[in-house]
């Protein structure tokens, strides 16, 4: 079973709009982390957001929040006011208690156009 | 201060070579980790250090990717009798201590690796 699930493979949106990325998870264990990363087409990995399991309050990061509903396991990563610069892949991942690996969603791909 | 950074960028081979891809982390970080990139996928675990020692290889395909890491910072990724299908983006992320879910990986720009 996939544990991170990107259903999105692409999403257009408008400069200055704001867009929604879907990201679900699947894991029994109670603590454990999610991650957003973005890689443009130059390839590097940058990380965006972090958002703990514990975490209270929506993980927010300048235009980058992520909207962590735990009941049903997701995490959307919501970017305000798009930016021609934002085109790119975004990847969800989560990283599950005693272990350090990153297990990544196969990726949303982004385009902003003016 | 510097990323990650990884050579060479890009990296030619036949079948059946030999070949090492080198990971410089993040000044300090004591964790580093390998990933593969094929296309069209998000990246996926291959091996884990932490300090000098391979605290996780679960993610190795088989006995012939082996890495190292001797004074606990640059890494090598070694990768013997290369196939086709070992062609990919290898990735190296770097974190300051490994463990807790807090802790954030910092990517290097990434090695292509294509076998002809």
């Amino acid at each position: 079973a996939q544990k991170i699930t990107q259903t999105q493979p692409g999403m257009f949106v408008q400069e200055k709009e704001a867009v929604t990325l879907d990201c679900t998870y699947d894991t029994s264990d109670q603590s454990y982390g999610l991650f957003w990363y973005k890689q443009p087409s130059s390839g590097e990995m940058i990380f965006l957001i972090y958002q703990g399991s514990y975490d209270e309050q929506n993980a927010t990061e300048g235009r980058y929040s992520l909207n962590f509903q735990k009941a049903r396991k997701s995490a959307n990563l919501v970017i305000s006011a798009s930016q021609l610069g934002d085109s790119a892949m975004y990847f969800c991942a989560m990283r599950e208690r005693n272990t350090d690996k990153l297990i990544f969603g196969t990726g949303t791909r982004l385009q902003v156009f003016p | 201060g510097a990323g990650v950074s990884q050579t060479p960028s890009n990296k030619v081979t036949e079948k059946g070579k030999y070949v090492e891809l080198r990971c410089d982390p993040i000044s300090g970080h004591t964790a580093l980790y390998w990933y593969r990139q094929s296309l069209g996928q998000g990246p996926e675990f291959l091996i884990y250090f932490q300090g000098t020692g391979a605290a996780d290889d679960s993610g190795l395909p088989n006995d012939r990717f082996f890495a190292v890491r001797p004074e606990g910072s640059v890494s090598t990724l070694k990768i013997q009798r290369t196939e086709r299908g070992d062609s990919a983006v290898y990735l190296c992320a770097s974190s300051s201590a490994g463990g807790p879910t807090t802790d954030t990986q910092y990517f290097g720009p990434g090695t292509r690796l294509t076998v002809l």
